[in-house]
C-alpha cells in the first residue's frame, strides 16, 4: 500500500544544534510537502517540492531549508534550532489532479530545548 | 492571500446528536474546498472534497456542503458516534502554491456515549 513515513518520530534537540527530517513516500506523486502543526493555528506550510532537485518556499520558511534529491525522498532542515520551532512536523505527499488528495505521514514530534 | 476560517476550536456532543462545523474561506481563483480528518496520533486524513461543480460531497455519513454566496462550507453529521471523536480541518487547495493546503485551525469533537 502506498504510503508517507518520516523519521525519527520523536527528537529532542539543543538551541543552536542542527536538525534533519526525514520523509519518504512510494506513492510516486510529484509533489512533496511539509508543514507544523501547532494548538491555535492548524497545520501551516514551510515549503515543499514539484520532484527531485526543486524546493519551493511555503507561507513560515524563515529557519528552516529543504531538499529533495529524489522522487522519493523530502528532508526538512533546521540548521540553527530554536525552542520556537518546537512542533509537530507533517510531511505529505500528493499529485496534480483536480482534487489535490494530500496522503500524510504520521508526524515528528520535535522539542527543541 | 487566500486564506480559511474555521472558528469552533471544540465541539462536545453525545452519540445521536447532529454535528455541524462551518469555515468560511477568502480566494480569488476557482476553490476547491476539502474536509480532513485527524485522529490521535496520525497525520491528516482526506475525510470529503467539495468542488462549486456538486456543491456537497458525502462521505462514511458527513455531508459537505457549500455555498458561494457566503463564501462558507461547512460539514455535518446527522448521527455521531463515540468513533467520530477527531480533530477535523476544513482546507483550501492554494493552486498559486504547488496546490499545497490552506487548513483552518481545526475544531476538536469530542463525542461521550
Amino acid at each position: 500500500e502506498a504510503a508517507v513515513t518520516q523519521s525519527p518520530r520523536n527528537k529532542v534537540a539543543v538551541t543552536g544544534g542542527k536538525v534533519t527530517l526525514s520523509c519518504n513516500q512510494t506513492n510516486n506523486h510529484n509533489n512533496m510537502y511539509w508543514y507544523r502543526q501547532d494548538t491555535g493555528h492548524g497545520l501551516r506550510l514551510i515549503h515543499y517540492s514539484y520532484g527531485a532537485g526543486s524546493t519551493e518556499k511555503g507561507d513560515i520558511p524563515d529557519g528552516y531549508k529543504a531538499s529533495r534529491p529524489s522522487q522519493e525522498n523530502f528532508s526538512l532542515i533546521l540548521e540553527l534550532a530554536t525552542p520556537s520551532q518546537t512542533s509537530v512536523y507533517f510531511c505529505a505527499s500528493g499529485d496534480w489532479g483536480v482534487y489535490a488528495e494530500q496522503f500524510f505521514g504520521p508526524g515528528t514530534r520535535l522539542t527543541v530545548l | 492571500g487566500d486564506s480559511v476560517t474555521q472558528k469552533q476550536g471544540q465541539v462536545t456532543l453525545s452519540e445521536d446528536d447532529f454535528l455541524f462545523i462551518n469555515c468560511t474561506y477568502s480566494t480569488t481563483t476557482y476553490p476547491t474546498l476539502l474536509w480532513y480528518v485527524q485522529y490521535p496520533g496520525q497525520g491528516p486524513q482526506l475525510l470529503l472534497k467539495v468542488t462549486t461543480a456538486n456543491n456537497k460531497g458525502i462521505s462514511r455519513g458527513f455531508e459537505a456542503t457549500y455555498d458561494k454566496g457566503t463564501t462558507s462550507f461547512h460539514l455535518q453529521k446527522a448521527s455521531v458516534q463515540e468513533s467520530d471523536s477527531a480533530v477535523y480541518f476544513c482546507a483550501l487547495v492554494d493552486v498559486q502554491g504547488g496546490r499545497a493546503l490552506i487548513f483552518g485551525t481545526g475544531t476538536t469533537v469530542s463525542v461521550s456515549p
